[in-house]
């Protein structure tokens, strides 16, 4: 089924180089989540989006961290001048409008050398 | 301290056993409740939805305790596939829309 896609899968960089992330929300939700998880950890909320508005962006840890969703659709998270702390997995998860269920996405895990 | 807090586990339990985890949250704007399940190197997916009466789903039965806040999951007849983590959710209105907080889960080992 057409669920959200992310890519690439796996992102390996050095320490001071940038990166971007794609999401592919499923077709027609209009919210869209980034959220960042550590090793161990849950998932911590990054930023949101209802359409290409970006309402929310008050868990992005540093403003080497962009995010952006033109046309309502697909998302990019960028990460300038990466850091080691900067390696993790990227979820991106999308929704309908209001209180439903968020759909996550396989992740972008990046490792930072 | 996190604003919801889970003992990470592992736990360690054999098939047919009986389990349970516990959650805590400390924001009690918290309007909405969840279990999800994650399998390594995967997305979290949706297990259930807690309400404050309590809820069954086969196996599974979560409780909420709004006056404690806290809210627990139950696995019955554990089998070798429920081993992941379990990731305890709370859902707080931001403004204009309902943020997910997540637990740090609790990883599940069942083994034959």
């Amino acid at each position: 089924g057409a669920g959200v896609s992310q890519s690439p899968r796996y992102k390996v960089a050095k320490r001071g180089q940038d990166v971007a992330l794609r999401c592919d929300p499923i077709s027609g939700h209009v919210s869209l989540f980034w959220y960042q998880q550590a090793l161990g950890q849950g998932p911590e909320f990054l930023t949101y989006f209802q359409n290409e508005a970006q309402l929310d962006k008050s868990g992005l840890p540093s403003d080497r961290f962009f995010a952006e969703r033109p046309e309502g659709s697909v998302s990019t998270l960028k990460i300038q001048r990466t850091q080691q702390e900067d390696s993790a997995v990227y979820l991106c998860a999308s929704s309908l409008e209001g209180p439903r269920p968020q759909h996550f996405g396989d992740g972008t895990r990046l490792s930072i050398l | 301290r996190k604003e919801v807090e889970q003992d990470p586990g592992p736990f360690n339990v054999p098939e047919g056993a009986t389990v349970a985890f516990n959650c805590t949250y400390s924001n009690s704007a918290s309007q909405s409740f969840f279990w999800y399940r994650q399998d390594c190197r995967k997305e979290p997916k949706l297990l259930m939805s807690v309400y404050s009466s309590g809820n069954e789903d086969g196996r599974f039965t979560a409780q909420l305790n709004r006056a404690s806040q806290y809210i627990s999951l139950l696995i019955r007849d554990s089998k070798l596939s429920d081993s992941a983590t379990y990731l305890c959710v709370v859902n707080r209105k931001a403004t204009g829309f309902q943020k997910l907080v997540f637990g740090t889960g609790t990883r599940l080992l069942v083994s034959p």
